[in-house]
């Protein structure tokens, strides 16, 4: 079965650029059946998708994150990476990556550990 | 886009039947059979136990059901269980590869 696990700096500055990694095992992340997704969660709140990338690069993002978020693939390294602009103390979340079923939008089966990011100078 | 709505929070007694109602509107949860429930235990990742509005995943038990009219999507939990407690996160498709998560609802095993 798929392992998903995230990697990148815990502590970010504000006005920079957050960036994580996300390493798939257990499956070739360009399979056809799967888009690959990052997910948030402020600390005590609900989560939030981020956007989504399919192994092509077409990518899908949160209308209200779009124009602050990449998302991009390397099938070589079976890894795909999240980088968010221009963060603030609201970016500060456990960041997710996770596997979503191409033939079922919304279903994200499986997800990483999470990693930490704080905001803060 | 504005998140499903959801209870901030349910309980019931071991052994008793809950069910946690998730509403959005006629471009989300009413437009699409794609709604998919969440359990979360504090400190750990989310963990998909219905999708496509009532399908289980494997290894999920079927005291997890999931059902839908109009907006509104439920999850119901029978024969409440200690473990059962924890945060759960209903999730629709919105349209144009786009999901929408809920705000979240806290469970209570009394």
């Amino acid at each position: 079965q798929l392992q998903l696990q995230e990697s990148g700096p815990g502590l970010v500055k504000p006005s920079e650029t957050l960036s994580l990694t996300c390493t798939v095992s257990g499956g070739s992340i360009s399979s056809s059946s799967y888009y690959w997704g990052w997910i948030r969660q402020p600390p005590g709140k609900g989560l939030e998708w981020i956007g989504s990338i399919y192994y092509s690069g077409s990518t899908y993002y949160n209308p209200s994150l779009k124009s602050r978020v990449t998302i991009s693939v390397d099938t070589s390294k079976n890894q795909f990476s999240l980088k968010l602009s221009s963060v603030t103390a609201a970016d500060t979340a456990v960041y997710y990556c996770a596997s979503n079923i191409v033939v079922v939008p919304a279903a994200f089966d499986y997800w990483g550990q999470g990693t930490l990011v704080t905001v803060s100078s | 886009q504005s998140a499903l709505t959801q209870p901030a929070s349910v309980s019931g007694s071991p052994g008793q039947s809950i069910t946690i109602s998730c509403t959005g509107t006629s471009s989300d949860v009413g437009s699409y059979n794609l709604v998919s429930w969440y359990q979360q235990h504090p400190g750990k990742a989310p963990k998909l136990m219905i999708y496509e509005v009532s399908k289980r995943p494997s290894g999920v038990s079927n005291r997890f059901s999931g059902s839908k009219s109009g907006n509104t999507a439920s999850l119901t939990i029978s024969g409440l269980q200690a473990e059962d407690e924890a945060d759960y996160y209903c999730c629709s498709y919105a349209g144009s590869s786009t999901p929408l998560f809920g705000g979240g609802t806290k469970l209570t095993v009394l």
